[in-house]
């Protein structure tokens, strides 16, 4: 059964750049029916997409809110996706979510268990 | 600001039928896009529920419903047990300008 699982610093300091890792087990991100996306959900707040990648790195899609800070990658030789978020403020500090989005239907039908990430001084 | 609109919340007693509304623009599900439902409990990764307006994946009761009709779409849920005591999101896909958007999501009571 594919899992997903988000790794990375729970603090951030204003003005530097949040990093999360995506693992992906139990199957292959290197599949043509599914891109990978990143979701977020600020404290007392809903949920908020990020962006989204294909498997090759080359196609992907940002949230335009969001789209000058953010840079999504792939490294299918470990099975992971990643996010970079610049230029961090408190407005940032969330639980961040990463899932799988089949291609067909743009659901995102598996989620990793979120991790929360609070930028602060 | 969603350019979706959900209720903030919604209650019945168990076993009854209760619905939840999202209701877009001719931007995002009026456009034709695809409606998705999602369950979410705090502490826990959000469930996919309904995927395109009104299919539910493997696993999850007949008891969830959803349907689409110009620019709204509904969630319903009948036989109201307390395990439904959740958040309800809906999701589409605003286009270039929005990209996929959630909506501010629903809270549902069971009495």
């Amino acid at each position: 059964q594919l899992q997903l699982q988000e790794s990375g610093p729970g603090l951030v300091k204003p003005s530097e750049t949040l990093s999360l890792t995506c693992t992906v087990s139990g199957g292959f991100i290197s599949s043509s029916s599914y891109y990978w996306g990143w979701i977020r959900q600020p404290p007392g707040k809903g949920l908020e997409w990020i962006g989204t990648v294909y498997y090759n790195g080359v196609t992907s899609y940002y949230s335009p809110s969001l789209k000058s800070r953010i840079t999504v990658s792939v490294d299918t030789s470990k099975n992971q996706f990643s996010l970079k978020l610049s230029s961090v403020t408190a407005a940032d500090t969330a639980v961040y979510y990463c899932a799988r989005q089949v291609t067909t239907a743009d659901a995102f039908d598996i989620w990793g268990q979120g991790t929360m990430v609070t930028v602060s001084s | 600001q969603s350019v979706l609109t959900q209720p903030p919340s919604v209650s019945g007693a168990p076993g009854q039928r209760v619905t939840i509304s999202c209701t877009g623009s001719s931007s995002n599900i009026g456009a034709g896009y695809n409606v998705h439902w999602y369950q979410h409990l705090p502490g826990t990764a959000p469930k996919l529920l309904i995927y395109g307006n009104n299919n539910r994946p493997s696993g999850v009761p007949d008891r969830f419903s959803g349907s689409k009709s110009g620019t709204s779409a509904a969630l319903a849920i009948t036989g109201l047990q307390a395990e439904d005591e959740a958040d309800y999101y809906c999701q589409s896909y605003g286009g270039s300008l929005s990209g996929y958007v959630f909506g501010p999501g629903t809270k549902v009571t069971v009495l």
